[in-house]
């Protein structure tokens, strides 16, 4: 069935770089942009950084521009988000999700999501 | 702090109707489609409604969903006991070129 399985969180300190995985399958994954959203404890959603399908455009948050990156590899199925410089703030849990095309970017498919804790 | 903003909360017994409001700009729900999300904590997220007012395959049609000018509404009726839960609207912002989540609003079923 069409799944999207996070990984790559942990405790890690501030300043040190983190990268996340969202492996994706049953799905034409090329044909879909993707997107990070993450939730800090206590706190709601908030989206993080999204990728065309063919990884030509990027777009992020205010409070990760400059830190983080999305990249994806269509052969492989599996999109990523490079954090550096990470932050207390950047603690939560990080979601990747899937965006039809011309859905209005309506998030139909979730992973369950990878914890990251920034501290030290 | 989010640019679409919620009421903190929203309650009702089973069987009522629990209306959500979501209020955005001209650079947002004035000018795009709104998305509404189901979350129950330790979850996924889940789609609830898609361009204003559409329902995904397998959602309940209890939920429903509005738009006009630069507001939203998600209505769910015939509240029950599974619907506690938060709820976020969202939609993209041609200001910000960002995804933009409403302030959520946690549903309780008296």
């Amino acid at each position: 069935q069409m799944q999207l399985v996070e990984s790559g969180g942990g405790v890690v300190q501030p300043g040190r770089s983190l990268r996340l995985s969202c492996a994706a399958s049953g799905f034409t994954f090329s044909t879909f942009a993707m997107h990070w959203v993450r939730q800090a404890p206590g706190q709601g959603l908030e989206w993080v950084a999204n990728i065309w399908q063919d990884g030509s455009n990027q777009y992020y948050a205010d409070s990760v521009k400059g830190r983080f990156t999305i990249s994806r590899d269509n052969f492989n199925n599996t999109l990523y988000l490079q954090m550096n410089s990470l932050r207390a703030e950047d603690t939560a849990v990080y979601y990747c999700a899937r965006d039809p095309p011309r859905s209005g970017y309506a998030f139909e498919i979730w992973g369950q999501g990878t914890m990251v804790t920034v501290s030290s | 702090q989010s640019v679409l903003t919620q009421p903190p909360s929203a309650s009702g017994t089973p069987g009522q109707r629990v209306s959500i409001s979501c209020s955005g700009s001209s650079s947002n729900i004035g000018s795009r489609t709104v998305n509404w999300y189901q979350h129950l904590p330790g979850t996924a997220p889940k789609l609830l409604i898609y361009n204003s007012n559409q329902r995904p395959s397998g959602v309940p049609d209890r939920f429903s969903g509005s738009k006009s000018g630069t507001s939203a509404s998600l209505a769910i009726s015939g509240l029950q006991s599974e619907d506690e839960a938060d709820y976020y609207c969202a939609a993209w912002d041609d200001s910000l070129h960002g995804y933009v989540f409403g302030t959520g609003t946690k549903v309780a079923v008296l």
